[in-house]
């Protein structure tokens, strides 16, 4: 079955340390994969996405993430993390072998940045 | 460009009732997918539309139902409500201008929610 699977539920880091946020799927074909933003009270906002192509990918707000397929991963990275930062993360995937397409999204990752 | 609008953004019902949650999706977006976000669940799947046909569901009970209309604006109605139906229910669309899923590459763009509460 199509998963999505954020390991952590929280993750703390200093301001001007890097951060990482973990992601990995379980897909039976090729697939698309996302990561979202969410700050409270809001919906979530597009932060990246791989479809094909080079494996790291650069988004919004000096974040990137790096495919890994042989590690079925796409965690999302950032060099320095700013206090403003601070928010629900969620990594989702677009399965194409699934025959529906639906995406799936990952239980969030609470990110907390420190000053 | 307006975003994805929902309304009501705030409602409380009672158990038993019925609610209906509206959707604009930006202009010229065809696609429209909810999704109901509870803390413990995260975000789960509730249906996707595409030119007004229903594209694909998710595993939710027959008390969930949702349409779509021509100008792509989106309807989800929930009968009966139950206390687990509280939750923050999302509506995204997205630039899907072909019929075909797997050519539709494109990030969701969500609306800020309609939160629910069912008491």
């Amino acid at each position: 079955a199509q998963s999505v699977a954020q390991p952590e539920d929280q993750v703390n880091v200093a301001e001007g340390n890097p951060l990482t946020v973990k992601c990995t799927y379980s897909v039976s074909g090729n697939p698309y994969l996302f990561w979202y933003v969410q700050y409270p009270n809001r919906g979530l906002q597009f932060l990246l996405k791989y479809i094909t192509g080079d494996n790291l990918v650069k988004g919004s707000y000096g974040f990137e993430a790096e495919f890994n397929k042989s590690q079925t991963s796409f965690h999302l990275k950032k060099p320095s993390a700013l206090v403003s930062d601070s928010a629900l993360y969620f990594c989702a995937v677009r399965d194409l072998g699934s025959g529906t397409y639906k995406y799936i999204f990952g239980t969030g990752t609470r990110l907390k940045v420190l000053a | 460009k307006a975003g994805v609008t929902q309304t009501p953004r705030y409602l409380i019902k009672t158990r038993g009732q019925q609610v209906t949650l509206s959707c604009s999706p930006i202009s010229g977006h065809r696609s429209v997918s909810w999704y109901q976000q509870t803390p413990g669940q995260g975000l789960q799947f509730l249906f996707e539309y595409f030119s007004e046909t229903q594209r694909n569901k998710g595993n939710f009970p027959g008390r969930f139902s949702g349409r779509q209309f021509s100008n792509s604006r989106s309807e989800m109605n929930v009968s009966t409500l139950e206390l687990g139906d509280s939750a923050l229910y999302l509506c995204a669309s997205s630039l899907a201008k072909l019929a075909v899923p797997v050519a539709n590459t494109g990030e969701l763009f969500f609306g800020e929610g309609s939160r629910l509460t069912v008491l």
